[in-house]
């Protein structure tokens, strides 16, 4: 069965920084690409980053602030979010692939 | 590219047939999938590559189209069907969503 634990969420004030990490298993996790998607209190869903084979990509409200990596052999997942503002406030979910499986999300508040 | 969903929300019955569609400001040949959510929950995946239906899904959901223009569409609404759906284009990076149709009851 397929797993994504996020964690690291929080209460931050803006300008801050925070990491966020999601755990994989029950799959080949080198195998996949992964993404963020993130979802603002009563609003939808914005995909915030992706990393492939090829390379990252980023959407471009966070693009030169927020940093995706991966360690294949931990199977985990990371978002590196500085220079925080009160928009990035929302759950934080990982993703496996086209968004197939999803994590059960963390909370990230921007607030001083 | 920009994924313009319609419509924002909808009130309908139990065995109606409803019918929700994405708009994509360029071609994304068949790369697009859709989701259910429900309060509090994360998103699920009923469709991807337009049509083909994820294991599980239940045989009502449907997806069509190609290019620019999808449609989902749920056969016989069932009272466990009242969510919020999103599309999503991945075609191009970096991918984008739909604003999502709020499926509520008459």
């Amino acid at each position: 069965e397929v797993q994504l634990v996020e964690s690291g969420g929080g209460l931050v004030q803006p300008g801050g920084s925070l990491r966020l990490s999601c755990a994989a298993s029950g799959f080949t996790f080198s195998n996949f690409d992964m993404t963020w998607v993130r979802q603002s209190p009563g609003e939808g869903l914005q995909l915030v980053s992706t990393i492939t084979g090829g390379g990252t990509y980023y959407a471009d409200s966070v693009k030169g602030r927020f940093t995706i990596s991966r360690d294949d052999s931990k199977n985990t997942l990371y978002l590196q979010m500085n220079s925080l503002r009160a928009e990035d406030t929302a759950i934080y979910y990982c993703a496996r692939g086209w968004c197939a499986d999803w994590g059960q999300g963390t909370l990230v508040t921007v607030s001083s | 590219i920009q994924m313009t969903q319609s419509p924002s929300a909808l009130s309908a019955s139990v065995g109606d047939r409803v019918t929700i569609t994405c708009r994509a400001s360029q071609g994304i040949t068949n790369d697009l999938g859709w989701f259910q959510q429900k309060p509090g929950k994360a998103p699920k995946r009923l469709i991807h590559e337009t049509s083909t239906l994820q294991s599980g899904v239940p045989s009502r959901f449907s997806g069509s189209g190609s290019g620019t223009e999808f449609t989902l569409t749920i056969s016989s609404l069932q009272p466990e069907d009242f969510a919020t759906y999103y599309c999503l284009q991945y075609n191009n990076y970096p991918w984008t969503f739909g604003q999502g149709t709020k499926v509520e009851m008459k």
